[in-house]
């Protein structure tokens, strides 16, 4: 049974910080790994996806995965109120996703 | 470009009715299709998935169902809601081999 394992916060940063979101994942030779935004009563979206070791930019925002550690990061750089959100990460296998709980940021004007 | 349909997009249905959800998604062929529920505060269960028409697999055993009588239609079916059914019911799809899943915008049930 894969296990993801996300803090259920909520976290809080000022505006114009660095929001960190953490993730663990129990399976190390998972290969995929998702991050999704839910605003509340809204359904998920993607954020990014990353496939390998390292960090991966897009924007504002940077995937960070570590498979000897089994975790992966999502930062969001320059946070507006606007992220204030659930976060959830997603571990891939075999054509289907597995959710963590969700980590809700709040990020205060 | 692609999109995927819900409906309803809300539902207050009372105990030990039927229930029929569906999902559509447009501009693809043979997606892998998907169905999730999230109960309130929690993480995404999911429900069912298919890889083409007349082929599902069940994740956690219940009283509900799902069928792909068509090649983008998915439908989440109940005979008889339970309190316990009550959620956020999301429907995802996946173009064929990749694993990024893209949702509906979901169903809120309640059951009184």
């Amino acid at each position: 049974q894969k296990e993801v394992e996300q803090n259920s916060g909520p976290l809080s940063v000022p505006e114009g910080a660095i929001a960190s979101l953490n993730c663990t994942y129990s399976d190390r030779g998972s290969q995929s790994f998702f991050w999704y935004r839910q605003y509340s009563g809204k359904s998920p979206e993607l954020i990014m996806f990353i496939y390998s070791n390292g960090d991966k930019e897009d924007g504002r925002f940077t995937a960070q995965l570590n498979k000897a550690s089994q975790y992966v990061s999502l930062l969001i750089r320059d946070s507006q109120p606007s992220d204030s959100a659930t976060y959830l990460c997603a571990e891939g296998w075999a054509n289907n996703l597995f959710f963590g709980t969700g980590t809700r940021l709040t990020v205060i004007p | 470009s692609q999109t995927i349909h819900q409906w309803p997009a809300t539902l207050v249905q009372p105990v030990g009715s039927p229930l029929s959800l569906e999902c559509t998604v447009e501009g693809t062929s043979n997606p892998n299709l998907y169905w999730y529920r999230q109960a309130a505060g929690r993480g995404l269960q999911l429900l069912f998935y298919s890889v083409g028409i007349g082929q599902i697999s069940s994740e956690v055993p219940q009283n509900l169902s799902a069928s792909r009588p068509q090649d983008r239609q998915f439908i989440l079916s109940s005979k008889k809601l339970l309190l316990s059914d009550s959620g956020f019911y999301l429907c995802a799809w996946t173009p064929g081999r990749e694993e990024t899943q893209y949702f509906g915008p979901g169903t809120r049930l309640l059951v009184l």
